[in-house]
């Protein structure tokens, strides 16, 4: 079965640093996709980025980039120049090519010091 | 405006007492997908539906049933609610599982 685990429930970052949110999963599969959403204190979940199992590259999106290390099993998201509106609630997620199922993490809450 | 919109966005109601959630997309997408949310567990998937006609059970669906007669809607109904269903509700809808999930606004459940 799938797995997601975030190990990190809360991380302070100081405003303007990098801060790096670690996602490791398990699966068996070679064909998945995996996910990153945003959910400030507001409630909305918002989505971040996306990697495909097979994407050669790291994807990046803005300040926001995956760092894939498909050996490892992990899905790490790298926050580069930290600002007091990425405090909010970060969750990673997986989905299989086959099926629809999709599986998130526990979350991982982040403060964005001033 | 591309959305995904839930009704009611606040519920409190009794054991027992047969409710709907329904939600609703206007981005014709076929994928759509119902999960809640506790502290310390994330969000859950409990059902999903890849098409009109075709739904799947997530990873925690009972005590939950769906349907999908329209591509647009894809309510979430508990036929008889416990007070374990009290949580945060949301439903998504995609292009498909692969592509980035458009959530609604949530719906607070509280069943005592």
């Amino acid at each position: 079965a799938q797995k997601i685990t975030q190990t990190q429930p809360g991380m302070f970052v100081q405003e303007k640093e990098a801060v790096t949110l670690d996602c490791t999963y398990d699966t068996s599969d070679q064909s998945y996709g995996l996910f990153w959403y945003k959910q400030p204190s507001s409630g909305e979940m918002i989505f971040l980025i996306y990697q495909g199992s097979y994407d050669e590259q790291n994807a990046t999106e803005g300040r926001y980039s995956l760092n894939f290390q498909k050996a490892r099993k992990s899905a790490n998201l790298v926050i580069s120049a930290s600002q007091l509106g990425d405090s909010a609630m970060y969750f990673c997620a997986m989905t299989l090519n086959q099926g629809g199922k999709l599986i998130f993490g526990q979350g991982t809450e982040l403060s964005v010091k001033p | 405006e591309a959305q995904v919109t839930q009704n009611p966005r606040y519920l409190i109601t009794v054991t027992g007492k047969k409710l709907t959630v329904t939600c609703s997309q206007n981005m014709n997408h076929e994928y759509m997908s119902w999960y809640r949310q506790d502290p310390g567990l994330g969000l859950r998937q409990i059902y999903y539906s890849m098409n009109v006609e075709v739904t799947d059970k997530g990873d925690v669906p009972e005590g939950y049933k769906v349907s999908r007669k329209e591509k647009r809607n894809f309510p979430l109904i508990l036929e008889s609610p416990s007070p374990n269903q009290t949580s945060l509700y949301f439903c998504a809808s995609g292009r498909g599982p692969l592509h980035e999930q458009y959530f609604g606004p949530g719906t607070r459940l509280t069943v005592t």
